[in-house]
């Protein structure tokens, strides 16, 4: 079936170093991506989304990229701090009969060193 | 504010309770969520609810009954749950159904005895 993918499961890095966490897609027609923050015992934190016809998008400290030939989706955060430590998310908004419906993927664990 | 409340923030009960979950916002969304999310996985959708509407039901068992009574509240009714229905149950809402962004709650932390 399709899915929504993370290369890597954990990523760990020194506070200070920019850190990049990468999501494949299958699924060809969404238009849609959205990256979501996790932390221990609390609910999904929107932090940036970015549209098909887009090919980057910046917010603060944080950058997406996506690569629509290969269906490739990045995050990347500068700068990266101990309160950026969390579970990452990358979820696709898929259409179905005139309803969206958000797919997300595994999953990537963040873990910043001081 | 792109606040979503959610109560209890944990919750205990044994398989013969009924009990209710509640969510609320305050965005004027019309579009509203229920995920489950067991541990170390990601949310996984269950109900969707537009303009205090069923749209989505992604075949979830009966003793799970969603309720919208307005377009501020969406409820999920549990009854006769099973242990294996313990996780944590997220809300969000969105503007509208189209690639539009959703915003989560907090979530209900739920273990079934």
């Amino acid at each position: 079936g399709e899915s929504v993918g993370l290369h890597l499961p954990t990523l760990s890095v020194q506070e200070g170093d920019n850190s990049i966490i990468n999501c494949a897609y299958s699924n060809s027609a969404s238009d849609y991506f959205i990256w979501y923050k996790q932390e221990s015992g609390k609910g999904p934190q929107f932090i940036i989304d970015i549209r098909s016809n887009m090919d980057k998008r910046q917010g603060q400290r944080v950058t997406v990229l996506l690569n629509k030939t290969v269906k490739h989706l990045s995050l990347q955060i500068a700068a990266t701090q101990p309160g950026d430590s969390a579970v990452y998310f990358c979820a696709e908004n898929r259409r179905n009969t005139g309803f969206q419906k958000l797919v997300f993927g595994t999953g990537t664990r963040l873990l910043v060193s001081p | 504010d792109t606040e979503v409340t959610q109560t209890p923030k944990h919750l205990v009960m044994g398989m013969t309770n009924k009990k209710s979950l509640k969510c609320e916002q305050h965005m004027g969304h019309r579009a509203m969520y229920w995920y489950k999310q067991k541990a170390k996985k990601p949310p996984e959708l269950m109900f969707v609810y537009s303009y205090e509407k069923l749209s989505i039901n992604e075949s979830v068992p009966s003793r799970f009954s969603p309720e919208c009574p307005n377009s501020s509240l969406l409820n999920l009714h549990l009854h006769a749950l099973q242990p294996e229905d313990s996780a944590l149950y997220l809300c969000a809402s969105s503007p509208g159904l189209l690639q539009e962004t959703q915003y989560f709650g907090p979530g209900t932390r739920l273990l079934v005895l």
